[in-house]
């Protein structure tokens, strides 16, 4: 099993709502990723998680909240978000984390797209 | 991370070789190079990583030059369902430059 699989496919939410996003592998990696990508700009990078440790947070707002419940999912949990966060959030796993200078290869999931009204 | 630069867009003939550059003059001796793509809508797709060495897979060649301040991706018989955005990265934090749009047209 080579997916990183990431639910919902579509969310739309109001500014005052609380929702989530999922993400779920069973590859074993150690290392997960939330990416955050706008229209027809790069992905950017969000959180990184290792050994189910938040590792890294690039200065994310606080109404943007991850978990990693365990080893196979990752969660983001979204609460007051601005119509301006609306964008195609991707999750990502790798065999080894950022610390490595050889983190391997990233398996992405299809991404959840969130549109905030 | 070393910041990377590549071009806007380029356009290959399909069946020809795609060439894609990418300059990281900041690169230190030991970050890695990462090439992934992104078709329309997807999730980007890893292509092929290297520090050194050029590195050949069943989807691409990856050539560095011998002082790693820029590499370059072959395509070797672009085909229609190869156009996307390519992105060249350089270091583990794995942080995503503004990547080429590649067309392949018939």
């Amino acid at each position: 099993d080579t997916e990183v699989t990431q639910t919902p496919k579509h969310l739309v939410m109001g500014m005052t709502n609380k929702k989530s996003l999922k993400c779920e592998q069973h590859m074993g990696h150690r290392a997960m990723y939330w990416y955050k990508q706008k229209a027809k700009k790069p992905p950017e990078l969000m959180f990184v998680y290792s050994y189910e440790k938040l590792s890294i947070n690039e200065s994310v707002p606080s109404r943007f909240s991850p978990e990693c419940p365990n080893s196979s999912l990752l969660n983001l949990h979204l609460h007051a978000l601005q119509p301006e966060d609306s964008a195609l959030y991707l999750c990502a796993s790798s065999p080894r984390d950022s610390s490595f200078m050889n983190t391997g290869e990233l398996f992405f999931g299809e991404g959840s797209r969130l549109t905030v009204l | 991370d070393a910041k990377t630069t590549q071009p806007t867009s380029m356009d290959c003939a399909e069946g020809r070789a795609a060439n894609l550059p990418c300059n990281h003059s900041t690169i230190s001796g030991n970050e890695y190079v990462y090439w992934y793509r992104q078709i329309h809508s997807q999730g980007p797709q890893y292509i092929i990583h290297g520090l050194k060495n050029n590195e050949t897979n069943e989807m691409a060649s990856l050539i560095i030059t011998e002082d790693r301040k820029s590499s370059t991706l072959i395509l070797p018989h672009a085909t229609l369902r190869d156009t996307a955005v390519y992105y060249c990265i350089a270091g583990g934090k794995l942080i995503f430059g503004q990547g080429t749009e590649l067309s392949v047209k018939p």
